[in-house]
Order: C-alpha cells, then structure tokens, then sequence
C-alpha cells in the first residue's frame, strides 16, 4: 500500500479480554516497529522486527504482551487480558533497514479499556 | 539511559511569526539522529526535519530549520512564517545507527493563531 495501515483505527474492550492489532507496513520494508503512546506523552517503543524475527523486545512491559510478524509484512500485537492502564495509543512505523533510512508512521489503533 | 527533554507542554504563535521550540536529550553515544517529528490530530507521525549528529551543519527544510549544539545536547526547532496547518503536536526524537528505534520527548502542543 501507499503507506502504513494499521487497523482497527479505534477499539474499545473490556477489561481482563483479549486484543489484537494489526499493522500492514510498507511494500517491501523490512524493518516494522510498535510504539505506546499514552494520552499527554510522547510513544514509548516496545518492539522492532528485522523480518520475521523479533531483534529487539525490551520495550514489552510484561508478559500479556505479545507481537508477530509470521511473514516478514504484516505484523500483529496481541494484548491478553487487558487492563485499564493498556489504554493508549499503539503506534506503528515501518522503513528499510539501514542506517539514515526514514521510519514512516501509521495513524495508529486508539485502545480503551472499559 | 537516553533521555529527551521537552520543557514547553504548549506553544503558541502569531501566523506568520516565528517560533521555536526546545529540546535537551541526554546520551553516552557519540554516532546518532535527531529528528522533529509533528503529530496531528489524525495521529499520524510525520517527519519534520533529521539532523545527524556527526554534522555540524545545520539541517534546514524549507521553513522548517534546526539549531543543533552537540556539546550543549541542544536540539531546538524554528518554524519561520508560521501557518495554520503548522498547528500540531511537535515531538523531538533520538535515535541511533543500529535500526530505528526512536526515544521520543513528551512533545511541545504548538498552536498557530490567525
């Protein structure tokens, strides 16, 4: 596509449920990223893949937190059992891999947790 | 531990004023970018301006122009001939050779006046 589709563009779910995001990158970008930004703050990062794999996941807070990306394109976070303090916004950005290469943006999934 | 600082939560300006606005980060490293993203209401990020840290010159994007201070770990942006559309959230952003993983500010909210 043209540019980073992240879908859905806003979900509302019940506390203790589980989530999926999605994010469609660019053609052909290798590298994909998944930022939080909770309201009044700039996007926290949480994890990088390289392809396929994860090369960087230190920014997961904990263990109901989860990503994919089986394909090497699309990837998917995966929230379980949400809580009140996941409401934000999840960010997702994609670019070639290198250095001085561009990261563009999605206009992210508004999560709430009710 | 990287650190970026954004000391002015909202900004306004005059259109087509000047205005300029403050960033301070902290880092170890000696090789890295820094980057002014803006965020509108539609949340996507969009990429304003990159300096790299190894230049000493001065990054500048039509209106947009950056006063980077390495030694001071300064990061200011100047927006000249202010326009409406320039009215958003503005994040400074750091960020290193390996992938692109970016340490954002806690963002400045410029408002243009007509």
């Amino acid at each position: 596509g043209a540019g980073v589709s992240q879908t859905p563009s806003n979900k509302v779910t019940e506390k203790g449920k589980y989530v999926e995001l999605r994010c469609d990158p660019i053609s052909g970008h290798t590298a994909l990223y998944w930022y939080r930004q909770s309201l009044g703050q700039g996007p926290e990062f949480l994890i990088y893949f390289q392809g396929t794999g994860a090369a960087d996941d230190s920014g997961l807070p904990n263990d109901r937190f989860f990503a994919v990306r089986p394909e090497g394109s699309v990837s998917t976070l995966k929230i379980q059992r949400t809580e009140r303090g996941d409401s934000a916004v999840y960010l997702c950005a994609s670019s070639f891999y290198g250095r001085n290469t561009e990261a563009f943006f999605g206009q992210g999934t508004r999560l709430t947790v009710v | 531990a990287q650190t970026v600082t954004q000391s002015q939560p909202e900004m306004s300006v005059q259109e087509a004023e000047t205005v300029t606005l403050s960033c301070t980060y902290d880092t170890s490293e000696n090789n890295y970018y820094l980057f002014w993203y803006k965020q509108p209401p539609s949340r996507q990020m969009i990429l304003v301006i990159r300096q790299e840290a190894y230049k000493q010159q001065n990054a500048t994007e039509n209106r947009f122009s950056v006063n980077f201070q390495k030694a001071a770990k300064s990061f200011s942006l100047k927006i000249s001939d202010s326009q409406l559309g320039d009215t958003a959230m503005y994040f400074c952003a750091l960020s290193y050779n390996t992938g692109n993983q970016f340490y954002f500010g806690t963002g400045t909210s410029l408002t243009v006046i007509p």
